[in-house]
């Protein structure tokens, strides 16, 4: 089973700046079948990236997926107040894994 | 509009057993695939299961194979998740989740969920 590790854990920002996050994979992510969801507190994930960096329907262009192999990356270039929340990177090309998340708030 | 509704949690001994269903409406079922993915109170997502649009592909997570079975119904628009040998770690609240895209390996990326149903295994 691949492993997928995402850092940081925590990721302290004020709205405006950039955020970069950092998902790794124990394997290669086969056809960089890598993706990425936002989740807010009591609701269900929101799909953000597929296949490493095709944006999802309705989601701004501000969210950037990129990388391939085993390293992955997700930029959000100008953070939006609603924009704080956990992230979360999923591989899909060998079974499925998720990464443990990392929390984006504000500083 | 797409809608996931599951049902079927609710509080079981450990090595108990429980099924649970996922009705599916607001696109054509037969045409995607599905996941069951889970989260334990105050934690991260987990995959659990997938199975493509046929049923003819499958597959689990490490921490389930052996115990869990995902099965499907095309003519009824529902998903199950039979769940025997249950563990106290398997505690968490079970979503029923939309492929986004055509992928193989029991998998693929979500673009849908249901809210979800709670698991609660405890003596």
């Amino acid at each position: 089973e691949i492993v997928v590790t995402q850092s940081p854990g925590t990721l302290s920002l004020a709205p405006g700046e950039r955020a970069t996050l950092s998902c790794r994979a124990s394997q290669s992510v086969s056809s960089s079948y890598l993706a990425w969801y936002q989740q807010k507190l009591g609701q269900a994930p929101r799909l953000l990236i597929y296949g490493a960096s095709s944006r999802a329907t309705g989601i701004p262009d501000r969210f950037s997926g990129s990388g391939s192999g085993t390293d992955f990356t997700l930029t959000i270039s100008r953070l939006e107040p609603e924009d704080f929340a956990v992230y979360y990177c999923q591989q899909y090309g060998s079974s499925s894994t998720f990464g443990g998340g990392t929390k984006v708030e504000i500083k | 509009e797409v809608q996931l509704v599951e049902s079927g949690g609710g509080v079981v001994r450990p090595g108990g057993s429980l099924r649970l269903s996922c009705a599916a409406s607001g696109f054509t079922f037969d045409d995607y695939g599905m996941n069951w993915v889970r989260q334990a109170p105050g934690k991260g997502l987990e995959w659990v299961s997938g199975i493509n649009w046929i049923g003819g592909d499958t597959g689990y997570a490490d921490s389930v194979k052996g115990r869990f079975a995902i099965s499907r119904d095309n003519a009824k628009n529902s998903l199950y998740l039979q769940m025997n040998s249950l563990r106290a770690e398997d505690t968490a609240l079970y979503h029923c989740a939309r492929w986004g895209g055509y992928c193989s390996g029991g998998s693929c990326y979500i673009d849908y969920w249901g809210q979800g149903t709670l698991v609660t295994v405890s003596s």
